[in-house]
């Protein structure tokens, strides 16, 4: 299984909804990661899970709250975001170390939010 | 700072024709290179990744090279299909920091029949 899935495909939210993006992978992968991305952009890391502890935050909002319960399953909780938060959410996961930090994405979140 | 450029832009090409698209990048000191294939609207697939130790990989009409020391990767398509149509991304890893990919802008790349 070389796949990663992510749950919902799409999302509309308004500014004082709460809600949380799922992510789930078994292949092994011990290193997860949350992306966003724009239209015609390349994707932009946000955070970076190794074993299940947070290693890298690239100082996102704290409106974006990631949480990893165990290895297989990566979720990022979101609350009071800004319609400039609308974005194709991509979670992918890696082996750490093995060959090389090779990443398999997910299909993706479309989140809107008005 | 990594910085990695993708060239052209874009491309739209008839059906058939042998494809090049070029990344380079501007720190030699990578650990591999990975090359992704997007979808609109859609995730990344990765396509191929090249360790520093390699020159080249292949995976069906797909063939991409590395050189290191003047910081280039180029992914050649060859006998190019319309279900070739989509954004190619390179990214490069150096190694030095978990999950740090530098991302190119991407090639998007439309092939009609």
């Amino acid at each position: 299984d070389t796949e990663v899935t992510q749950t919902p495909k799409h999302l509309v939210m308004g500014m004082t909804n709460k809600k949380s993006l799922k992510c789930e992978q078994h292949m092994g992968h011990r290193a997860m990661y949350w992306y966003k991305q724009k239209a015609k952009k390349p994707p932009e890391l946000m955070f970076v899970y190794s074993y299940e502890k947070l290693s890298i935050n690239e100082s996102v909002p704290s409106r974006f709250s990631p949480e990893c319960p165990n290895s297989s399953l990566l979720n990022l909780h979101l609350h009071a975001l800004q319609p400039e938060d609308s974005a194709l959410y991509l979670c992918a996961s890696s082996q750490v170390g093995g060959r090389g930090n090779e990443q398999f994405f997910g299909p993706g979140t479309r989140l809107t939010v008005l | 700072k990594q910085e990695v450029t993708q060239i052209p832009a874009a491309l739209s090409v008839p059906e058939g024709e042998n494809l090049v698209l070029n990344c380079s990048f501007t720190d030699s000191a990578i650990y591999n290179l990975q090359w992704f294939r997007q979808d609109p609207g859609k995730g990344l697939t990765s396509l191929l990744l090249i360790q520093s130790s390699q020159r080249e990989q292949t995976s069906g009409r797909l063939n991409a090279s590395l050189d290191k020391s003047s910081g280039r990767s180029t992914l050649y398509i060859a006998a190019s299909q319309p279900g070739d149509s989509a954004t190619y991304l390179c990214a490069v890893y150096r190694g030095s920091t978990l999950g740090r990919l530098y991302f190119g802008r991407g090639t998007q790349l439309t092939v009609w029949p």
